[in-house]
């Protein structure tokens, strides 16, 4: 199995600021990787798929990197509505996991 | 508009069984991978089973094979799971997600989620 590592596990930020969330694979997963944003009582939402292509709909400040094992997704300028858990997703090996989430807090 | 309803939650004791379904709209259903991902109070998501566009192809997580059935109706646009032998650790939000065309890849919708409980 893959395991996927999310880091930070928490993160308490100002609006404007820039975040960067980081998640790490257990072996290579090419770019086969994705994220999500999940809301207080709702269900995920695609953010970026396959790494660094943004889902429709999707504001700019979010955007995605990397291949292999290391990948970040990056929030420019943080909005108030962005306070959510933000989960990694890999479709490349089987079972499918997810990492473990991001909450980010904003202050 | 893509839309993806759960329905069948609900509370059942451990060694019980539920149906639960997932009707889809706003896209051609019988294209697609269709997944389930469940969330279990407070917790992160972990997928539990997927099926293909026909139906002729399942896979299981662990946890849940052989207690787990998927299947799809495509001339219903829904999807099912039906849960037996069923635990307290199975008590979870069950979301059904659309998958793309091919195995593998991003889930681009979601359902709001069907809340389960497993509980004497």
């Amino acid at each position: 199995e893959i395991v996927l590592t999310q880091s930070p596990d928490f993160q308490s930020v100002t609006p404007k600021e820039k975040v960067t969330i980081t998640c790490r694979a257990s072996q290579s997963v090419g770019t086969s990787l994705h994220w999500y944003q999940q809301k207080p009582d709702q269900s995920p939402k695609l953010l970026i798929k396959s790494a660094s292509q943004s889902f429709s709909g999707v504001p700019s400040r979010f955007s995605g990197s990397g291949s292999g094992t290391d990948f970040t997704l990056t929030i420019n300028s943080l909005e108030a509505e962005d306070a959510a858990t933000y989960y990694c997703h890999q479709s490349s090996g089987f079972p499918i996991t997810f990492g473990q989430g991001t909450r980010l807090e904003i202050k | 508009e893509v839309q993806l309803v759960e329905s069948g939650g609900g509370l059942v004791q451990p060694g019980g069984f539920l149906r639960l379904s997932c009707a889809a709209s706003g896209f051609p259903f019988s294209t697609y991978w269709i997944h389930w991902v469940r969330q279990a109070p407070g917790k992160g998501l972990v997928w539990v089973s997927r099926i293909n566009s026909d139906g002729s192809s399942t896979d299981y997580a662990d946890s849940v094979r052989g207690r787990f059935t998927i299947s799809r109706d495509n001339a219903k646009n829904t999807l099912y799971l039906q849960m037996n032998s069923l635990r307290a650790e199975d008590t979870a939000v069950y979301y059904c997600a659309k998958g793309i065309t091919t195995r593998g890849g991003f889930f681009d919708y979601w359902g709001q989620g069907t809340l389960v409980t497993v509980s004497s």
